[in-house]
């Protein structure tokens, strides 16, 4: 079956712009998460959903960021006014209630 | 915040060695995970722990949740060309935190098998 897919796969934007990434989870996933993964790093956990509820945004860095499931299903995460340090490859997640977390390929962002 | 640290950060073997590669934390957790992570892909769960002291295998890898919850290991037997790839450990459900969904991962280990 289709698994969680992302888009856009590669976003390049000029410093000071909003971007908005898309996160379509696999059908039947309750729960969505955001990661963003340097080069050369792990994965570092960003926020998290049950269905429309947004339960953990701790990881979030600054108001800049933020992220909304609206219906339930697709999530997006908006970045405002982007900064350099923002490029970083931007991963979703989604799992069954306390299941495991399935990824999906990313979005490559790069603010120049 | 949490960290965990993972190591060698990096292994060159031939095919056919074993590998082993860990992971420590200064908290506990309640899960401890491990992904492999290929050239352009997300991370793939290949093992995960849930109680402590569980030992347990999947084909050539197996990978034990330590004892005080504040570590893990894996090990990779007679490694082939195709475990090429990033290993992370990671943990969940830390003891101390809410948040269940979080996953806090190490900083990978790179592993190069020459045939």
């Amino acid at each position: 079956g289709a698994g969680v897919s992302q888009s856009p796969r590669y976003k390049v934007t000029k410093r000071g712009q909003d971007v908005a990434l898309r996160c379509d989870p696999i059908s039947g996933h309750v729960s969505l998460y955001w990661y963003r993964q340097a080069l050369g790093q792990g994965p570092e956990f960003l926020t998290y959903f049950n269905y429309e509820a947004q339960q953990d945004k701790s990881g979030l860095p600054n108001d800049r960021f933020s992220a909304e499931r609206p219906e339930g299903s697709i999530s997006t995460l908006t970045i405002q006014r982007t900064e350099q340090r923002d490029s970083a490859m931007y991963r979703c997640a989604s799992s069954l209630p306390q299941g495991e977390q399935y990824f999906g390929p990313g979005t490559r962002l790069t603010v120049t | 915040g949490q960290q965990l640290n993972q190591s060698p950060q990096s292994m060159f073997i031939q095919e056919g060695e074993d590998v082993s590669m860990n992971c420590t934390s200064s908290s506990i957790f309640n899960t401890w995970l491990w992904y492999k992570q290929d050239p352009g892909e997300g991370p793939v769960l290949l093992i995960a722990l849930y109680k402590a002291g569980e030992l347990t295998s999947n084909g050539r890898l197996t990978a034990q949740f330590g004892i005080t919850r504040k570590d893990s290991f894996l090990n990779i037997s007679a490694s082939i060309p195709s475990d090429v790839g990033i290993y992370f450990c990671a943990g969940q459900g830390y003891a101390g935190g809410t948040s269940y969904g979080k996953l806090t991962f190490g900083q990978g280990t790179i592993l190069t098998v020459h045939p």
